[in-house]
C-alpha cells in the first residue's frame, strides 16, 4: 500500500513566524508532488507543485523536495492568521491502471495573531 | 472559467435510500475523479475516468457504489442502498491530463449525511 505520511498537528505558530510542514512518501517512483490547502468546510485548493529536487519559491511559500530521502516540505514565511487551514501533501504514484494522486491526511496549521 | 461544479452541496437522507451525486468537470479536462473525505481516513480516491471511460475503480468500497460518465461534461456517483457509514464529504475533481505534473482541481464537494 503506497502511503503519504503527515503529522496531523495542530501546528501552532505566531503571526509572522515561519511554518514548516513535512511529508514523507513510500513510492520511490513518485515524480510529482503537490501541496493543497483546505479551509474548514471547503475543498482542497492547489497552492504549490514541485517536480525536481531542491527548492521552489512562490511568494511566501517554498516547497522543498528530496527524492533520495522521500521527503517533501512546505515552508510558509511571515505566517498570517489567514494561513490557518489544513495542508494536504499529494504525491503521484503509478499502478497498473495508471498514475494516481495519493493524499496524506493533512497537517492542521493554526496561526495566532 | 467555471471550476468543477458539484450538486447538491448538502444531502441528508435516511439509510436505505438511493443517493445520487453529480459533477460537471472543467471544460476540456479529460480526467475526472471521485473522492471521499472523512476525518478517520482522509481523502480517498474512489474511481476515475479518462475520456468518459472508467479506468480504476479499485477504491469503490462496495457494490452499493456505482459511477457513470455518460459524456464529457457530466458524471454521477450513486449509492444504493445508502448506509450511515457512507456519511462523508464527496469531492469531484478534474485534470487536463493524468499523471506527472498535472494537478487536479476540486469542486466544492457534497456533504452527505445518512441517518
Amino acid at each position: 500500500q503506497k502511503e503519504v505520511e503527515q503529522n496531523s498537528g495542530p501546528l501552532s505558530v505566531p503571526e509572522g513566524a515561519i511554518a514548516s510542514l513535512n511529508c514523507t512518501y513510500s513510492d520511490r517512483g513518485s515524480q510529482s508532488f503537490f501541496w493543497y490547502r483546505q479551509y474548514s468546510g471547503k475543498s482542497p485548493e492547489l497552492i504549490m507543485s514541485i517536480y525536481s529536487n531542491g527548492d521552489k519559491e512562490d511568494g511566501r511559500f517554498t516547497a522543498q523536495l528530496n527524492k533520495a530521502s522521500q521527503y517533501v516540505s512546505l515552508l510558509i514565511r511571515d505566517s498570517q492568521p489567514s494561513d490557518s487551514a489544513t495542508y494536504l501533501c499529494a504525491v503521484t504514484s503509478a499502478n497498473q491502471a495508471g498514475t494516481a494522486l495519493i493524499f496524506g491526511k493533512g497537517t492542521t496549521l493554526s496561526v495566532s495573531s | 472559467d467555471a471550476g468543477v461544479i458539484q450538486s447538491p452541496r448538502h444531502e441528508v437522507t435516511e439509510m436505505g435510500q438511493e443517493v445520487t451525486l453529480r459533477c460537471k468537470p472543467i471544460s476540456g479536462h479529460d480526467y475526472l475523479f471521485w473522492y471521499r473525505q472523512t476525518m478517520m481516513r482522509g481523502l480517498e480516491l474512489l474511481i476515475y475516468f479518462n475520456n468518459n471511460v472508467p479506468i480504476d475503480d479499485s477504491g469503490m468500497p462496495e457494490d452499493r457504489f456505482s459511477a457513470k460518465m455518460p459524456n464529457a461534461s457530466f458524471s454521477t456517483l450513486k449509492i444504493q442502498p445508502s448506509e450511515p457509514r457512507d456519511s462523508a464529504v464527496y469531492f469531484c475533481a478534474s485534470s487536463l491530463a493524468m499523471g506527472v505534473h498535472q494537478p487536479q482541481h476540486f469542486g466544492d464537494g457534497t456533504r452527505l449525511s445518512i441517518l
